[in-house]
């Protein structure tokens, strides 16, 4: 079963802040963080494998909470890269093929 | 090359059509995936392959065809497609063997079938 996320789009202004939130049904192994592109491949951000850990990319970072079976995305401090679709991808225990979410579309502005 | 190719990126075909989509990883990994992407959808997983042997079909049409002829190459073949099967595939590769391992996503190729 497919992880759902929240919000299904977000618009803001460089320099502002957003959470991008995962929640799975399944106990979760790991969870991967992806951003896209218009017509570019899906780039890999992190990945987080223990629950309540939480990883950095550049002022991009997550964290994941294993009991809530949960995950967040931070974007701080937006910048004009940051545009395009993100996507959270799940593990499960004992069925560790990705499970992808519908995205979330991330638009930052000037 | 770097990274993981795809060609062709973009492939116009009939239903009636016989057609393959190339994919090929300079990454050094032993797992390969084929990803459909459909509009407004999530990244839905069609076939993994992992040391050239398959070990995930995802329920996927007939239609559809994989070929792994070793651990850096991946085929699609596709033969009497739907319009539904219009979409962009996307090919990845990790790591194989161990939970956890990032996957590397190729460009992907933007088919339509008419």
């Amino acid at each position: 079963q497919q992880p759902v996320q929240s919000p299904q789009a977000v618009i803001l202004r460089e320099g502002e802040d957003a959470v991008i939130n995962c929640s799975s049904s399944k106990a979760l192994y790991s969870v991967h963080w992806y951003r896209q592109k218009h017509g570019e491949a899906p780039v890999f951000l992190m990945i987080l494998l223990k629950g309540g850990e939480q990883k950095g990319h550049d002022k991009i970072s997550a964290s994941f909470n294993e009991k809530k079976q949960q995950s967040s995305l931070y974007l701080t401090a937006s910048q004009l890269s940051y545009s395009g679709t993100y996507f959270c991808g799940t593990e499960a225990f004992n069925d560790y093929k990705l499970s992808f979410g519908a995205g979330t579309t991330v638009t930052v502005r000037a | 090359e770097t990274g993981v190719t795809q060609t062709p990126r973009h492939l116009v075909m009939g239903m009636t059509n016989k057609k393959s989509l190339k994919c090929e990883q300079h990454l050094g990994h032993n797992a390969m995936y084929w990803y459909k992407q459909s509009a407004k959808k999530p990244l839905e997983l069609m076939f993994v392959y992992n040391f050239k042997e398959q070990t995930e079909n995802n329920s996927v049409p007939s239609r559809f065809s994989p070929e792994c002829p070793n651990s850096s190459h991946l085929f699609l073949h596709l033969h009497t497609l739907q319009p539904e099967d219009s979409a962009l595939y996307l090919c990845a590769s990790s790591q194989a063997g161990t939970a956890g391992n990032e996957q590397f996503f190729g460009p992907g190729t933007r088919l339509t079938v008419l």
